[in-house]
């Protein structure tokens, strides 16, 4: 069954720390691994895309990683800001974008 | 700013009632994903339209139906609503029908079933 974990549920950081929040996926055929932040009230906003031939990606403060072999990905964010706050959504695509299966997200709260 | 509306931004209905939602691409995107999201989870993904042909579907079962213009505007129909429908109904366009492109979303429409 194609799915999509992401650990950990939720998360309370200090402004200014890192974090790193972690993917695991069962998903075949593998297309490519997205990651989305999610403002409350709002539709996700594509943070990075990853085919299957890379194994980074960074975009500003946010560094997505990609192990194809272990199927596992994770997404560093550095010197966190308040605006930071937002659910983070590992997305894979399978059957060549033909579907796509979310994880459930990662709650970040970065606090003052 | 993404480009991609999606209307009515709120919608409340009864159970078995139909619901049509619709949702406006960003300029130039030819493809067209549905998605719903129930409260505290992420997205379930429901279909995708490509150049007005379904182009994937996810498992969701036949009420949920869909249509693509010939302007790439879409709409989401759902027939015989149930209580488990109510959700965060999210379209999202992208460029292309290729599965590399970046998805840009809407806000979704919050729908509620009583």
């Amino acid at each position: 069954k194609n799915q999509v974990e992401q650990s950990p549920q939720s998360l309370i950081i200090l402004e200014g720390k890192n974090c790193t929040l972690q993917c695991n996926y069962t998903v075949s055929p593998f297309s490519n691994l997205r990651w989305y932040k999610q403002d409350t009230g709002r539709g996700p906003v594509s943070l990075t895309i990853m085919t299957f031939s890379e194994n980074t990606k960074s975009n500003g403060r946010y560094t997505a990683t990609l192990d194809a072999d272990t199927k596992q990905s994770s997404l560093h964010i550095t010197a966190s800001q308040l605006s930071d706050s937002a659910s983070y959504i590992c997305v894979v695509s399978a059957n060549y974008g033909q579907n796509f299966v979310f994880g459930p997200g990662t709650r970040l709260s970065v606090l003052p | 700013e993404t480009g991609v509306t999606q209307s009515p931004t709120h919608l409340i209905k009864t159970r078995g009632q139909q619901v049509t939602l619709r949702c406006s691409s960003q300029s130039g995107h030819n493809t067209v994903s549905w998605y719903q999201q129930a409260l505290g989870q992420g997205p379930q993904f429901i279909f995708q339209y490509y150049r007005e042909e379904e182009n994937g579907r996810g498992n969701f079962p036949p009420r949920f139906s869909g249509l693509q213009f010939p302007n790439y505007s879409s709409e989401l129909n759902v027939n015989a609503l149930e209580l488990d429908d109510s959700a965060l109904y999210l379209c999202a366009s992208s460029l292309g029908g290729q599965s590399s492109q970046p998805q840009h979303f809407g806000d979704g429409t919050r729908l509620s079933i009583l």
